[in-house]
């Protein structure tokens, strides 16, 4: 069946570093991809998206690019701030059945 | 535009006892998901809700059940409450078999004591 996989937290950077959060999807067809973002004690923020084939979504200073021949969408930011300390979520979504799977989440955690 | 709202914020019920949970979408969006959120887990899909029908169902019992209204705005019923259904539970809107993105609110922190 359909499902995520993300690298498994949680991840620890001093503030200013890359970051890199990877996810893997299986492929039974073409889903839309997204990242959402949940800060502590709130919901599921949109963080970014892409539709299709070698779409790049960004957002915020951060990016993530479609890759079909992988089956991937990896979060990267170029220099993480002490505010991106949250967990984010890999999330694709199959327009056949609008249903949204979610990974597991990879809590970041920022030193200043 | 208000975006997903959901009511109430945080809810204790005692075990054994049935709980309402609401939701409003976002205006324009036709479709409702609901999810459990257990603590430091992601969010696992209960069902969806299309035309005021049960579209879809996750890998949850019977004890869990909705409803959607004309206006789109939709309810998560859960019967006998169990402790281990204490979570957050999440309410998402969509256009439906768009493929485009779903728009959650701040979700609903159910305790079971």
């Amino acid at each position: 069946g359909d499902s995520v996989t993300q690298m498994e937290g949680p991840v620890t950077l001093s503030e200013e570093a890359f970051l890199t959060i990877n996810c893997t999807y299986t492929a039974t067809g073409y889903p839309s991809l997204f990242w959402y973002v949940q800060y502590p004690g709130e919901g599921l923020q949109l963080l970014l998206k892409a539709t299709k084939a070698d779409d790049k979504g960004s957002n915020k200073g951060f990016e993530a690019t479609y890759r079909k021949e992988t089956t991937s969408f990896h979060l990267e930011k170029g220099s993480v701030q002490v505010s991106d300390s949250a967990v984010y979520f890999c999330a694709p979504l199959w327009a056949r059945d609008d249903k949204i799977i979610f990974g597991k989440g990879t809590r970041l955690h920022i030193l200043p | 535009d208000a975006g997903v709202t959901q009511s109430p914020t945080h809810l204790i019920k005692t075990r054994g006892q049935q709980v309402t949970l609401r939701c409003s979408p976002k205006s324009g969006h036709d479709t409702v998901s609901w999810y459990q959120q257990a603590l430091g887990q992601g969010p696992q899909f209960i069902f969806q809700y299309y035309e005021e029908e049960e579209r879809q169902r996750g890998n949850f019992p019977d004890r869990f059940s909705g409803h959607q209204f004309p206006n789109y705005s939709s309810e998560l019923n859960v019967n006998a409450l169990l402790l281990g259904d204490s979570a957050l539970y999440l309410c998402a809107s969509s256009l439906r078999r768009r493929g485009t993105e779903a728009f959650f609110g701040q979700g609903t922190r159910l305790t079971v004591v």
